[in-house]
C-alpha cells in the first residue's frame, strides 16, 4: 500500500526565518512529487512539483528530493504570516489514471 | 496551471434530499477527474476516481449507490449526493490533472440539515 507520510504539526516558525517541512513515502517506484498548501477553508493549491533528485527553486520555496531515501521536503524562505497554512505532500506513481497519493500534511504557523 | 471550477460553491438542503455538485476542468480536457471529501480539521479523503466513459471506481468504504457520479465528456464530471444525511456534510473538492500535477476545484461546502 503506498503511503506518504508527514508530521502534522503544528510547526511554529518566525517570522523571517526558513520554514523547512518534510515527507518520506514508501513506494520506491514513485515518480512525481508536489507539495500542495491549504489554508482554512479553502482547497489545495498546488505551489511545487519535482520529478529529478536534487533541489528545485520557486522564489521563496525549495522543493529538495531525495529518491535513494524516499524523501522530499519544501524548504519556505523568509517566511511570512500569509504563508501560515496546511502543505501537503502528494506523491504519483504512475498507473495511468490513478490519482495522487496524499500524507494527511503539515499545519505551519508563522509568528510575527 | 490548469483551472477548474465547481458549482456550487456552498449548499444547504434539508435531509432526504439530493445534491448534485459540477466539476469542470476549463482549460483543459481531463479523462480523469478526482472526488474528495473534507471534514474539519481532518485531511482529504479520496472518495472516488472518476472516469470519462466509464463506470467511477470508488474508494473502499464509500457508497456507490449513495455517491453517484457521472463523467459525461472531457470536462464535466458530477457528484450527486443522494438521501443526504446530516453525517454527509462536509467540503467536497473535485481535482483534475494535467501534466504537471492534479488542481483543486474550489471545492463544495454541503450542509445537510
Amino acid at each position: 500500500q503506498k503511503e506518504v507520510e508527514q508530521n502534522s504539526g503544528p510547526l511554529s516558525v518566525p517570522e523571517g526565518a526558513i520554514a523547512s517541512l518534510n515527507c518520506t513515502y514508501s513506494d520506491r517506484g514513485s515518480q512525481s512529487f508536489f507539495w500542495y498548501r491549504q489554508y482554512s477553508g479553502k482547497s489545495p493549491e498546488l505551489i511545487m512539483f519535482i520529478y529529478s533528485n536534487g533541489d528545485k527553486e520557486d522564489g521563496r520555496f525549495t522543493a529538495q528530493l531525495n529518491k535513494a531515501s524516499q524523501y522530499v521536503s519544501l524548504l519556505i524562505r523568509d517566511s511570512q504570516p500569509s504563508d501560515s497554512a496546511t502543505y501537503l505532500c502528494a506523491v504519483y506513481s504512475g498507473g495511468g489514471a490513478d490519482g495522487l497519493t496524499f500524507g494527511k500534511g503539515t499545519h505551519l504557523i508563522i509568528q510575527p | 496551471g490548469a483551472v477548474v471550477s465547481q458549482h456550487p460553491s456552498w449548499v444547504i438542503c434539508k435531509s432526504g434530499t439530493s445534491v448534485k455538485i459540477e466539476c469542470r476542468s476549463l482549460d483543459f480536457q481531463a479523462t480523469t477527474m478526482f472526488w474528495y471529501r473534507q471534514f474539519p480539521k481532518q485531511s482529504l479523503m479520496l472518495m472516488a476516481t472518476s472516469n470519462e466513459g466509464s463506470k467511477a471506481t470508488y474508494e473502499q468504504g464509500v457508497e456507490k449507490d449513495k455517491f453517484l457520479i457521472n463523467h459525461a465528456s472531457l470536462t464535466l464530471s458530477t457528484l450527486t449526493v443522494t438521501s443526504a444525511h446530516p453525517e454527509d456534510s462536509s467540503f467536497y473538492i473535485c481535482s483534475a490533472g494535467d501534466l504537471i500535477g492534479q488542481f483543486f476545484g474550489p471545492g463544495t461546502r454541503l450542509t445537510v440539515l
